[in-house]
């Protein structure tokens, strides 16, 4: 199974930080790696798939980097609305994982 | 519009048994890879199964056999059979899907399994 570790677990932060998530995959899996955002009670939303393509509806200030076993999830300029919870997700194997979360909070 | 909309959840006994739906629109169940992921209270996200769009379905290690996934590609819906649930099974179930490069998400199912 492919492991995805995920740091940090807990970033405190200021409106306008730019912040970076990072993701470790235990073995290659080339650019199959989401991201995703999650607030209390609700779905997680699609942020970044393929490791850097966009999806539709979200902003700009989110990007995607890396391939291989090394990743980044970057807010260029954190927005109130980016506190919350976010993972990342593995599918170069049938066996899907995902990273332990890192949480967003107020500074 | 692409959407997933779960339903089937509820509170259900220990060693009970408890099916779930994922009704789709918007593609073809059948076309496409289609994914369950759980979620504990409190905790981050698990992947369950998954069913590929020949057929090809695998499970987490720990669900030792117990859970079932499959689909109906008439009604184009997704289900997971849950069988001899344990209390450690409580969590919202989502149905997601890979669409394209792309994933979409249900907005899950809260299955409780208590006496």
């Amino acid at each position: 199974d492919i492991q995805m570790t995920q740091s940090p677990s807990t970033l405190s932060a200021s409106v306008g930080d730019r912040v970076t998530i990072t993701c470790r995959a235990s073995q290659s899996i080339s650019t199959w790696l989401a991201w995703y955002q999650q607030k209390p009670g609700k779905a997680p939303k699609l942020l970044i798939y393929k490791a850097s393509s966009l999806e539709s509806g979200v902003p700009s200030r989110f990007s995607g980097s890396g391939s291989g076993t090394e990743f980044t999830l970057t807010i260029s300029s954190l927005q109130p609305d980016d506190f919350a919870t976010y993972y990342c997700q593995q599918y170069n194997s049938y066996y899907i994982t995902f990273g332990g979360g890192t949480k967003v909070e107020i500074k | 519009e692409v959407q997933l909309v779960e339903s089937g959840g509820g509170l259900v006994q220990p060693a009970g048994s408890l099916r779930l739906s994922c009704a789709a629109s918007g593609f073809t169940v059948s076309s496409n890879y289609m994914s369950w992921v759980r979620q504990a209270p409190g905790k981050g996200l698990e992947w369950v199964s998954i069913i590929y769009s020949g057929g090809s379905t695998y499970y987490a290690d720990s669900l030792k056999g117990r859970f079932t996934i499959s689909r109906d590609n008439s009604k184009n819906t997704l289900y997971l059979q849950m069988n001899s649930l344990r209390a450690e099974d409580t969590a919202v179930y989502y149905c997601a899907s890979g669409v394209g490069n792309s994933w979409v998400w249900g907005q899950g199912t809260l299955v409780t399994v208590s006496s």
